[in-house]
């Protein structure tokens, strides 16, 4: 059980462009969606924070109108990166977990975005 | 930030039981520990979480300190496969950091 996915694992794409990442909770509903960023070498850095049908909650630094997140269901969250450019290139994985913020984080496998 | 603080890096013979330390003096009351491992290039695996008590699941064991300023992640029987960044985190309402992370070798 709890398991989550991400679709794509993987994109290229050019800068100036935007792409969307999707994750879904496969076997439970998320009522709170969170996105994270990863950089080579480095750990998990938290963006964002949405509730299902709700705004998301941005953390410090991270631009809501570059990333724009959408949960609109208890299964599916979505990361737009809007205009992306080079410095965007990372790992971004999302988590969902059936409860609050303390509750237990399931994670997807992660999609690697590369911005030529 | 108030993070948690973990050894960078640790070795531990196939077999043996695995003692991964993490300090988390500021956590609040009401916050949890949580243990995640994250294998090269994967979203990171749930461990086990805890706020007072010792746990213990099918993965790993948790001991925290009565003044829940450190813990220690056990795992009983290590094998290769355990190869992996481990992650001690304080998870509150408002807060959620992830540290740098401890990363295990399992030697052969």
């Amino acid at each position: 059980g709890a398991v989550v996915s991400q679709h794509p694992s993987w994109v290229i794409c050019k800068s100036g462009t935007s792409v969307k990442i999707e994750c879904r909770s496969l076997d439970f509903q998320a009522t709170t969606m969170f996105w994270y960023r990863q950089f080579p070498k480095q750990s998990l850095m938290l963006m964002a924070t949405s509730n299902e049908g709700s705004k998301a909650t941005y953390e410090q630094g991270v631009e809501k109108d570059k990333f724009l997140i959408n949960h609109a269901s208890l299964t599916l969250s979505t990361l737009t990166v809007t205009s992306a450019h080079p410095e965007d290139s990372s790992f971004y994985i999302c988590s969902a977990s059936s409860g609050g913020q303390t509750d237990t984080q399931y994670f997807g496998p992660g999609t690697r975005l590369t911005v030529l | 930030d108030a993070k948690t603080t973990q050894p960078p890096s640790m070795d531990c013979a196939e077999g043996r039981a695995a003692n991964l330390p993490c300090n988390h003096s500021t956590i609040s009351g009401n916050e949890y520990v949580y243990w995640y491992r994250q294998i090269h290039s994967q979203g990171p695996q749930y461990i086990i979480h805890g706020l007072k008590n010792n746990e213990t699941n099918e993965m790993a064991s948790l001991i925290i300190t009565e003044d829940r300023k450190s813990s220690t992640l056990i795992l009983p029987h290590a094998t290769l496969r355990d190869t992996a960044v481990y992650y001690c985190i304080e998870v509150g309402d408002d807060k959620i950091i992830f540290g740098k992370g401890t990363r295990l070798h399992i030697l052969p």
